[in-house]
């Protein structure tokens, strides 16, 4: 049974770049064709996509985030990662990684999830 | 975007009790790629029903989804104490992905 974990600095200043690693254990990130993906929630409110990674490389962006944006993944050590550049306080929230399985021709809907890391945003 | 409204807001009723969740989209949802997930506090959503209406694995047969086009519900046809949650619907016929604010589900 594959696991997720994420992990990075629980603190980041305005301006500077938020970076966070979820390690995927239990099982190959190359392997049976998941996207791998990072979704965040702020307080009080649903879920928001923020984009993910095949294992091939390939990646989809939330447009509204693409341009502060960059998803990566290594695959000798299983983990894949994120990197948000110039934060402000609304990029507050907790950050997931999740597991996705591609519809036909649609996103993907998310079967394995991270347990979560709150990342603050404050000077 | 495709928008997801989810109502009602807050939804009290009793274990025992029949429990109707909706979500609206603002246009229709393709190939009703439409999914639900259960949030308990301090823990990581889980997948619940996708497809609009298929239970993902592990989930009991008291869960039930339905909809399509612009439509979808959750039923839980007996509430267990375990139930008492928060429901949240997205849509992946679309891009990007886009999930709804969430029913809160509270013991009467």
């Amino acid at each position: 049974q594959a696991q997720l974990l994420e992990s990075g600095p629980g603190l980041v200043k305005p301006s500077q770049t938020l970076s966070l690693i979820c390690t995927v254990s239990g099982g190959s990130i190359s392997g049976a064709g998941y996207y791998w993906t990072w979704i965040r929630q702020h307080p009080g409110k649903g879920p928001e996509w923020i984009g993910y990674i095949f294992s091939s490389g390939s990646v989809y962006y939330n447009p509204s985030l693409q341009s502060r944006l960059s998803i990566s993944v290594d695959t000798s050590k299983n983990n894949f990662s994120l990197k948000l550049s110039s934060v402000t306080v609304a990029d507050t929230a907790v950050y997931y990684c999740a597991r996705g399985r591609k519809s036909y021709f649609g996103g993907c809907r998310y079967d394995m999830w991270g347990q979560g890391t709150l990342v603050t945003v404050s000077s | 975007e495709i928008v997801l409204a989810q109502s009602p807001g807050t939804l009290s009723l009793s274990p025992g009790e029949r429990a109707t969740l909706s979500c609206r989209a603002s246009e229709s949802v393709s190939a009703s790629y439409l999914a639900w997930y259960q949030q308990k506090p301090g823990q990581a959503p889980r997948l619940l029903v996708y497809d609009s209406s298929t239970r993902a694995a592990g989930i009991p047969d008291r869960f039930s989804g339905s909809g399509s086009g612009t439509d979808y519900a959750l039923t839980i046809s007996r509430l267990e104490p375990e139930d008492f949650a928060v429901y949240y619907c997205q849509q992946y016929g679309d891009s990007p992905d886009t999930f709804g604010q969430g029913t809160k589900l509270e013991i009467k």
